[in-house]
C-alpha cells in the first residue's frame, strides 16, 4: 500500500502545453504539500494544502495552480509550461500541525518540457 | 526565520569509511530535527528524527544527536556501504506546518 502516490511518474511534454500531476494519500493526513526540486536537488516549497484549504502560497508563477478536491487529494495544474519548469515535483504530507511530525513523500513525478 | 545549513557536497568515501555531513539551524522556540534520504530516483524517505534537545536519533546505522547548545544536528555513520550512496537533506520543523530543508549533501560510496 503506496503511502502517498503521485501520478504519472515520467511527463514529457512540449512547450505550452498544459499539464497535471496527480497525488493521494492514504495515511489520513490533514495536511498536503507540492515541492519542487531542481537539477542541483534543492527542495523550494510551492504550495501547502490543510482540509482543502490552501495555506501556504509561495512565489510561483500563477501558470501553476493547485487544486485539492478532498483532504486525500491535491493535484497540481500546469499551464503555458515553459523550459524552466522542467524538475522533479514531490508530493507530501502530514499529520495535524505538530512538530514531532515528519512529512511523508511521494516518489516523484520528473517533468521534462522540450 | 528558521532555516537550515548543511555542509556542500558532493561528497565521495570509500567504502567502510567514517562519515560526517553537518547540519546546523536557527530556529526561534523548540524545532524537531530530522534527516531525510533520497536515493536515486526516488522520493525523500525519513531516516531519523529527534524532538528535544539531547535526543539522539538513529537508523540502519546513522546516527544523529541534536545539540542545543551549539545549534547542529550532525549526521553519522562508523561504516557506509555502497548502498549508502544517495542524497542527504536535513531539515526542522518548528511551530506550524512547514518543513525547512538544507539544500541536500550528495554522498557516493565507492567499493
Amino acid at each position: 500500500d503506496t503511502a502517498v502516490s503521485q501520478t504519472p511518474k515520467y511527463l514529457v511534454t512540449q512547450m505550452g502545453n498544459d499539464k497535471s500531476i496527480k497525488c493521494e494519500q492514504n495515511l489520513g493526513h490533514d495536511t498536503m504539500y507540492w515541492y519542487k526540486q531542481d537539477s542541483k536537488k534543492f527542495l523550494k516549497i510551492m504550495f501547502s494544502y490543510n482540509n482543502k484549504e490552501l495555506i501556504i502560497n509561495e512565489t510561483v508563477p500563477n501558470r501553476f495552480s493547485p487544486k485539492s478536491p478532498d483532504k486525500a487529494h491535491l493535484n497540481l495544474h500546469i499551464n503555458s509550461l515553459e523550459l524552466g519548469d522542467s524538475a522533479v515535483y514531490f508530493c507530501a504530507s502530514s499529520p495535524p500541525e505538530d512538530r514531532v511530525w515528519g512529512y511523508t513523500f511521494g516518489s516523484g513525478t520528473r517533468l521534462t518540457v522540450v | 526565520g528558521d532555516s537550515v545549513t548543511q555542509m556542500e557536497g558532493p561528497v565521495t568515501l570509500s567504502e567502510e569509511a567514517f562519515l560526517t555531513i553537518n547540519c546546523t539551524y536557527t530556529a526561534t522556540g523548540y524545532p524537531s530535527l530530522f534527516w531525510y534520504v533520497q536515493y536515486p530516483g526516488e522520493g525523500l524517505q525519513l531516516l531519523l528524527k529527534a524532538t528535544k534537545a539531547d535526543d539522539k536519533g538513529s537508523n540502519k546505522g546513522f546516527e544523529a544527536t541534536y545539540r542545543k547548545e551549539t545549534t547542529s544536528f550532525h549526521l553519522e555513520k562508523g561504516s557506509v556501504q555502497v548502498s549508502d550512496s544517495a542524497v542527504y537533506f536535513c531539515a526542522l520543523r518548528g511551530t506550524g506546518n512547514q518543513f525547512y530543508f538544507g539544500t541536500g549533501t550528495s554522498l557516493t560510496v565507492i567499493p
